[in-house]
């Protein structure tokens, strides 16, 4: 039971360049989440998915774009990627019973810079 | 403002202290309350969950919620050097989708 996977771990891009991060998890959790990490800024919500096939924008989905076309996956892309989207990448998913807020649970992460 | 503050640190205690660490936030209709411990180059792990007001006791970590005030604490006692790490409040009003988080809580934790 891995629990959350992400892949790559790190990533270098020229700003331009494209890429998708992965995200896999194999808890059965119906709900996926893309946050990014920046010194000072917390955790923000890029885009989330309640169930396969549906996604939604969080906090800050500019420059962004998500897949869900499995249960257990959930894609992050960049489509011209800028120097303003270095971070560090976390996927998250949960299981979110009658409406109550269930434990996010996270990957390890994908540190992304862009130069 | 942010709809959740809490203090970036960092906090430096000796091996065995009390460690207390707080947020305050600003939207009342906040129901769950949480806190996550994030080790360095990791991703944060859920360690307290809490449902609307009082306090909830897991072994040496305490998670209090005084919603009059808009003010969650998390306590550590007798503080262990692996407890060094990041904490991270967080918060929803219903539903895990609208999670807030903190900027997060450095400590370090000194033999």
């Amino acid at each position: 039971n891995a629990g959350v996977t992400q892949t790559p771990k790190f990533q270098v891009l020229k700003t331009g360049q494209s890429m998708t991060l992965q995200c896999a998890q194999d808890m059965n959790h119906n709900s996926m989440y893309w946050y990014r990490q920046d010194p000072g800024m917390g955790l923000r919500l890029i885009y989330y998915s309640a169930s396969e096939g549906t996604t939604d924008k969080g906090e800050v989905p500019d420059g962004y774009n998500v897949s869900r076309l499995k249960k257990q996956n959930f894609l992050l892309g960049l489509e011209s990627a800028a120097p303003s989207q270095t971070s560090v990448y976390f996927c998250a998913s949960s299981d979110l019973a009658g409406g109550r807020t269930d434990t996010q649970y996270f990957g390890p992460g994908t540190r992304l810079t862009v130069l | 403002q942010k709809e959740v503050e809490q203090d970036p640190g960092p906090l430096s205690v000796p091996e065995g202290a009390i460690v207390s660490l707080n947020c305050t936030y600003s939207n009342s209709a906040f129901q769950y309350f949480m806190w996550y411990r994030q080790y360095s180059r990791k991703g944060p792990e859920l360690l307290m969950y809490t449902y609307s007001s009082g306090n909830k006791e897991d072994g040496r970590f305490t998670a209090q919620v005084d919603k009059s005030s808009k003010y969650i604490s998390l306590f550590i006692r007798d503080s262990q050097p692996s407890d060094s790490a990041t904490y991270l409040c967080a918060m929803s009003i219903t539903g895990a989708n609208n999670l807030f988080f903190g900027t997060g809580t450095r400590l370090t934790v000194i033999p």
